[in-house]
């Protein structure tokens, strides 16, 4: 029973691309969570996502930033234009419903913008 | 005022002694709580879920006080394996929030 998967573990960027991470839930979890860690800060909520809708997205930038969980495949977060200070781990974590239950995370993706 | 807030340490303690964290929330609507270690920039690991009558798990015990809003962590017996940061959770409907986390150095 494979746990939360993230991909890349890392990721490169230059100023100005785009970045996407992926995150897949684990099984039979249809709630995801995204969060940011920058070097030697704790962990910053950015979106709660159930299957095909965003339930509560006021953790991320209003520009540049946005994330989706669809039907069928992985959710995921995708930044454009990214700038030196979009560089840190993003971690993804899923939960079986919204509430009461614990949530797992992946092993994040750290990302680099150079 | 954060809505979770923890004092982020360090706690330095020798091997074998007992630590205790404490960490309070904000908004009194929170349903669940959670405590999570993280290593290292890890991601994080559950550790344990706090009920409201209070539970243990080997050397570790969590308990919840609803009407003073706090939560806490006891670990005994520390070993040098339990340092680590120590995250706070709170789940009122909807999203995780965490503190800050509480850094734990064991010393031999």
């Amino acid at each position: 029973n494979a746990g939360v998967m993230q991909n890349p573990r890392h990721l490169v960027r230059r100023r100005g691309q785009e970045a996407r991470l992926r995150c897949s839930p684990m099984k039979g979890h249809s709630h995801v969570y995204w969060y940011r860690q920058l070097p030697e800060e704790g962990l910053k909520f950015m979106v709660y996502l159930q299957k095909e809708n965003i339930i509560d997205e006021s953790g991320m930038p209003k520009e540049r930033f946005s994330a989706e969980f669809p039907k069928e495949g992985p959710s995921i977060l995708r930044i454009q234009q990214v700038v030196r200070g979009d560089s840190a781990a993003y971690f993804c974590a899923s939960s079986q419903t919204g509430q009461n239950t614990e949530a797992f995370f992946g092993q994040g993706t750290r990302l680099t913008v150079v | 005022r954060k809505e979770v807030e923890q004092d982020p340490g360090p706690f330095n303690v020798p091997e074998g002694a007992t630590v205790a964290f404490n960490c309070t929330y904000s908004n009194s609507a929170s349903q669940s709580f959670f405590w999570y270690r993280q290593d290292c920039r890890k991601e994080p690991k559950l550790l344990m879920s706090v009920y409201s009558s209070g539970n243990e798990d080997g050397r570790f015990t969590a308990q919840l006080n609803r009407a003073s809003q706090y939560i806490s962590l006891l670990i005994r017996d520390s070993k040098l394996s339990d340092s680590a940061t120590y995250l706070c959770v709170v789940h009122p409907r909807g999203k995780l929030i965490f503190g800050q986390g509480t850094t734990l150095q064991v010393k031999p």
